[in-house]
């Protein structure tokens, strides 16, 4: 079953533009809420991570919000550049649990 | 480098054939899992160790695959009478203990069953 829906599939966004992504998780005993940046042929990087007391988490250009009623979270890239051109996965966790989305491939066009 | 560590990067086996992926934690890290990842999907679970005992395995898991971490520090993965299917890439990912913590990924294998 998957407890963790994410969308778009695909992204391509202009540079210097907005690249918004979403989740959805079931589980309301996930306490921790990564995104993962995955380039080809590389593991998945830790990007940023938030957990459900706070409702938004920014670290330089990426930035989370969290809707815990709704059971939703995103992601925003400002100002993207064509280096963010990857594959980004959302993904839910509690101790050692972690289900990931089904990833969204950002292009970002120079 | 301090990260994790998978080997191989790459193999290329016949069907019916057994193979053996390696996954080096970080040295501190007590948790250690293996994910497997097919074109176009996030990581899916496979199983769980904390420090040498396997906690955790996916229900998905067919008897095939068997996973180890003697003495708590590096883990095997290995996948017997292969089939077309499994090809993937299998990921290993370690963690601290305490607490959710973030769970650094290996860069995988690459596994292609012919």
């Amino acid at each position: 079953q998957q407890q963790v829906k994410q969308s778009p599939q695909s992204l391509i966004v202009q540079k210097g533009g907005i690249s918004i992504i979403n989740c959805a998780y079931e589980n309301t005993a996930f306490d921790y809420f990564p995104w993962y940046q995955q380039f080809p042929g590389k593991g998945p990087a830790l990007l940023i991570a938030i957990r459900p007391d706070v409702s938004e988490k920014k670290e330089g250009r990426f930035t989370i919000s969290f809707n815990k009623s709704a059971k939703q979270f995103s992601l925003h890239i400002m100002d993207s550049q064509p280096g963010d051109s990857a594959t980004y996965f959302c993904a839910a966790s509690r101790g050692y649990d972690m289900r990931f989305g089904a990833g969204t491939r950002l292009t970002v066009k120079p | 480098d301090t990260g994790v560590s998978q080997d191989p990067r790459h193999k290329i086996t016949k069907r019916g054939q057994n193979v053996t992926f390696r996954c080096d934690p970080i040295s501190e890290h007590n948790r250690l899992y293996w994910y497997r990842q097919t074109l176009g999907q996030g990581p899916e679970f496979l199983t769980y160790f904390q420090n040498e005992a396997q906690l955790e395995k996916s229900r998905l898991l067919s008897d095939r695959f068997s996973a180890e971490r003697p003495k708590g520090s590096f883990s095997t993965l290995e996948i017997q009478r292969t089939e077309q299917g499994d090809s993937a890439m299998y990921l290993c990912a370690s963690s601290p203990l305490t607490g959710n913590t973030e769970a650094f990924f290996g860069q995988g294998t690459r596994l292609t069953v012919v």
